[in-house]
């Protein structure tokens, strides 16, 4: 009953590297989100996925990248962390209906300094 | 564009009934949900409801909507301390295909024992 899967749980960073948050999920959703999460001011969407080998960005895609290669797996890329980049960054998957949930991970709490 | 709107803090006797109100702006929303995220965990869908009910009730939960004024409420009855927690409103993007969820700022519950 895993459902969504976020790894690494933390991780600092210096300005200047790059990094790979993964996730995967056992439930057969088509549609896979991340979300950043910011204190005091919601979720943004980064980037989402309407299937394996389809991906689009969402409204702060700026500084990330993605790929979806298989159904379960959604990793994002940063290459060049920035401190604007730290965060909590929230992995999501649904059925992609019109009246499906979203099912979130646990978050990766990422710090650059 | 979509806008979810909340008020940021709330603080409720244990016991007493909690009212979280939200409003949305995209009046094309077709579902309307309620996430709740514990302090260092993801968020968890607390329930949801379709744009052509006004109300739905799930044991201690009641959700209120007034589609006229895009005017959405969350009642808890019976507030305990295990209710603490930061409280999502979201409206779903139907139009798009995406199915994105825009999320507003979320508000903190405060149960005073």
């Amino acid at each position: 009953n895993a459902g969504v899967t976020q790894t690494p749980k933390f991780r600092i960073l210096k300005i200047g590297q790059s990094m790979t948050l993964q996730c995967t999920q056992d439930m057969n959703h088509n549609y896979m989100y991340w979300y950043r999460q910011d204190p005091g001011m919601g979720l943004k969407l980064i980037y989402y996925s309407v299937g394996a080998g389809i991906t689009d960005k969402g409204e702060v895609p700026n500084g990330y990248n993605v790929s979806r290669s298989t159904t379960e797996d959604f990793p994002l890329r940063l290459e060049l962390a920035a401190p604007s980049q730290t965060s909590v960054y929230f992995c999501a998957s649904s059925h992609g209906t019109v009246n499906s949930p979203l099912h979130f991970g646990n978050g990766t709490r990422l710090t650059v300094t | 564009g979509e806008d979810v709107e909340q008020s940021l803090f709330l603080s409720v006797r244990e016991g007493d009934s909690s009212v979280i109100n939200c409003t949305y702006t995209d009046s094309s929303s077709t579902y309307l949900y309620w996430y709740k995220q514990e302090p260092g965990a993801g968020l968890q869908l607390l329930t949801y409801i379709f744009s052509n009910m006004d109300m739905k009730q799930d044991q201690r939960l009641t959700v209120l909507l007034n589609k006229k004024d895009k005017h959405l409420s969350l009642r808890i009855a019976d507030t305990q301390t295990g209710d603490s927690a930061i409280y999502f409103c979201a409206e779903k993007e139907a139009g798009a295909g995406s199915y994105q969820l825009t999320f507003g700022k979320g508000t903190k519950l405060s149960v005073i024992p």
